[in-house]
């Protein structure tokens, strides 16, 4: 069962561009959403996290919005830097604690 | 950094054997989760240590086992290893009632 949902899969822009990288996911009571960030064979990096009931959490160039009537989370990383590529994960918490991950959009950055 | 240490980094076992995976995380954390992730997929959860008791399992089988301990460590066994449980295996903590977890750099396990 596909709970979260991260499209496109895989993305490339060259430096400078916004980049906008969605999430959806079916479960209506979450409790908090979570972006990360994963270098190549490497563990998770938290880059923003937003509570239920929050709309929206910024740090620096990213921005992360989310509507939990549709279901959907999204990314924005202002003028990308060849440093931002690297897969980005979006994953929920529910009441359960446990985080359902979605499978991630690949963001190469050409310089 | 995020204070959570997994050990090994890389581990090679055969098919039909056991491993132990470690995870060592900050004072305080009594929360520990640990997540399986395949190639190309995101993470899985596999289940959740409070306070070394197991509070939430995810869809694996029993062959999958684990251990918390007082001094905020913790252990994910896996018994008789199949090809497909070649994975990057993340343990996560949070402290008490902080609801962020914090990842480790992961075990990078390969079954052959």
């Amino acid at each position: 069962k596909q709970e979260v949902t991260q499209i496109p899969a895989a993305l490339s822009v060259p430096e400078g561009e916004n980049l906008v990288l969605n999430c959806s996911f079916t479960d209506s009571a979450i409790y908090n959403l979570q972006w990360f960030r994963q270098d190549p064979g490497k563990g998770l990096t938290s880059l923003l996290l937003i509570q239920s009931s929050q709309r929206e959490q910024t740090s620096g160039r990213l921005n992360a919005s989310l509507d939990k009537s549709s279901g959907r989370s999204t990314l924005y990383i202002a003028a990308s830097q060849p440093g931002d590529s690297a897969t980005y994960l979006c994953a929920y918490r529910s009441n359960d604690y446990k985080l359902s991950f979605g499978a991630g959009t690949t963001v190469t950055v050409r310089a | 950094e995020t204070g959570v240490t997994q050990s090994p980094t890389h581990l090679i076992k055969t098919r039909g054997q056991q491993v132990t995976l470690r995870c060592s995380s900050q004072s305080g954390h009594n929360t520990v989760s640990w997540y399986q992730q395949a190639l190309g997929q995101g993470p899985q959860f596999i289940f959740q240590y409070y306070r070394e008791e197991e509070n939430g399992r995810g869809n694996f089988p029993p062959r999958f086992s684990g251990l918390q301990f007082p001094n905020y460590s913790s252990e994910l066994n896996v018994n008789a290893l199949e090809l497909d449980d070649s994975a990057l295996y993340l343990c996560a903590s949070s402290p008490e009632g902080v609801n962020i977890q914090y990842f480790g750099a992961g075990t990078r396990l390969s079954v052959l």
